[in-house]
């Protein structure tokens, strides 16, 4: 089973409405990132978060992490059409050695 | 700005062709990685290389074969392609071994008839 799973698999919303993913992870890490990809590109990272933060911003990014719930939340506010990509996690587990993805959350944002 | 190259966006092969996909990296990153991603499943690892001339498997590694002879170059070898190797190919770099963050190459979709 995968480290990483996001919630929901996908999601529409209207632009400027808020859009809020959520990723669950099985075992310790040593960090959680998360990343962009926009239709058929490679992936783009937008943040990291260590697993002593709770929270971390950057411009109209919110992530939370909560290490006793296994579960980290990616919020995007104001969304933008442009945001419209695939969202994925990726957790270094604590004993591992390499990231392990999730199957990713499908954003819409209409315009 | 880290820049990851991946030789083809798109590739059509017949089944038991030998297929080469390349990944070059102008960063000087110690790491690089090759997954496929496919619906539903995420990324999976296949390859990875912490040198030049190092590699370890990652988790899917049957049916492939990877060189690095120089550190800028990441090579995935598909020995006879299958039709199961249809997939997107994606190639990445990293300064660190798991903590940093991973550069990506626009990707290879690969399509085995």
């Amino acid at each position: 089973s995968q480290q990483g799973e996001e919630d929901p698999q996908a999601l529409s919303i209207q632009e400027g409405e808020n859009a809020t993913m959520n990723c669950s992870y099985k075992t310790s890490i040593n960090n959680l990132q998360w990343y962009r990809q926009n239709s058929g590109r490679g992936l783009v990272h937008l943040i990291l978060i260590r697993s002593n933060e709770r929270e971390k911003h950057s411009g109209r990014l919110r992530v939370t992490l909560d290490t006793s719930k296994k579960s980290s939340s990616l919020l995007i506010t104001a969304s933008r059409a442009a945001d419209t990509a695939s969202y994925f996690c990726a957790t270094d587990a604590a004993y591992g050695q390499n990231f392990v993805f999730g199957p990713g959350t499908r954003l819409s944002v209409l315009p | 700005d880290v820049k990851v190259t991946q030789s083809s966006r798109y590739l059509v092969k017949r089944t038991g062709e030998k297929v080469f996909l390349e990944c070059v990296q102008d960063m000087d990153h110690e790491n690089m990685f090759w997954y496929r991603q496919d619906p539903g499943l995420g990324l999976r690892l296949i390859y990875f290389s912490y040198d030049v001339k190092m590699k370890e498997k990652g988790d899917i590694p049957e049916g492939y074969s990877v060189s690095r002879e120089k550190k800028e170059r990441f090579s995935l070898i598909l020995e006879s392609a299958s039709t199961n190797q249809t997939s997107m190919y994606l190639c990445a770099s990293s300064f660190t071994r798991s903590t940093d963050t991973q550069y990506f190459g626009p990707g290879t979709r690969l399509t085995v008839l």
